[in-house]
């Protein structure tokens, strides 16, 4: 079945603890993102990455990294947590040219 | 810069009524336009795109949309409202593969209520 994978699920953690996010895709996706929703704000974007070894910010890069070092695989990485990343993040990819995109089941993450 | 508004943030319909979310987008080049639903503790779902094809696109569940050039807008419609129906629904516009970052750009949702 094809789709996008998500872990953890849940997660609640407290200020400064590093955390990943790992997010897998099965369709062989040359494109894949992350986005995070906020209640009124909708989705906004923090990275996308066009490839292996290419990554690139979003609209809300601030305090997250990430890293494709294979094409299935692009975790996000909180370095330090602070409560204003409370969010729900959704990992997406895309094929073809269209803009389509698909997206995991969604990670709700909560920092103390 | 392309952006996406969508009028209301809470729509509420009976059950059998006719379903109206509107989309109005803002784009420099022609657009691709999305739908997208999500269900209570679910991530989202495509309901219907516009490629550029047929103005009138049909998508899952008996959701439909049209493109309106002319009035920037990708209204979502559904004739008959089903309580499975209740949940959030995002419109979104892409400037296609090519562009520089390709994101997607959402709309900040709509929640549709579904009374009996």
């Amino acid at each position: 079945e094809a789709q996008v994978t998500q872990n953890p699920r849940y997660l609640i953690t407290v200020t400064g603890k590093k955390l990943t996010v790992t997010c897998s895709q099965n369709m062989n996706h040359e494109y894949m993102s992350w986005y995070r929703q906020d209640p009124g704000l909708g989705l906004r974007q923090i990275y996308y990455s066009m490839n292996v070894e290419v990554t690139d910010k979003g609209d809300v890069p601030e305090g997250y990294k990430v890293s494709r070092k294979e094409k299935r695989n692009f975790p996000l990485i909180l370095e330090s947590p602070s409560p204003n990343q409370t969010s729900l993040y959704f990992c997406a990819s895309r094929g073809g040219r269209v803009g389509e995109q698909y997206f995991g089941p969604g990670t709700r993450l909560t920092v103390t | 810069a392309q952006s996406v508004t969508q009028l209301g943030s809470h729509v509420s319909v009976s059950e059998g009524a006719l379903v109206l979310l509107r989309c109005n987008y803002s784009s420099s080049v022609p657009p691709y336009l999305f739908w997208y639903v999500q269900y209570p503790n679910q991530g989202l779902q495509l309901l219907l795109k516009y490629t550029s094809a047929a103005t009138l696109v049909k998508g899952i569940n008996g959701f439909e949309a049209e493109f309106k050039k002319s009035e920037t807008s990708f209204h979502l419609t559904k004739p008959s409202a089903h309580m499975s129906d209740a949940a959030e629904y995002f419109c979104a516009v892409s400037e296609g593969f090519n562009q520089a970052g390709t994101a997607l750009i959402f709309g900040k949702g709509t929640t549709l209520s579904v009374s009996s």
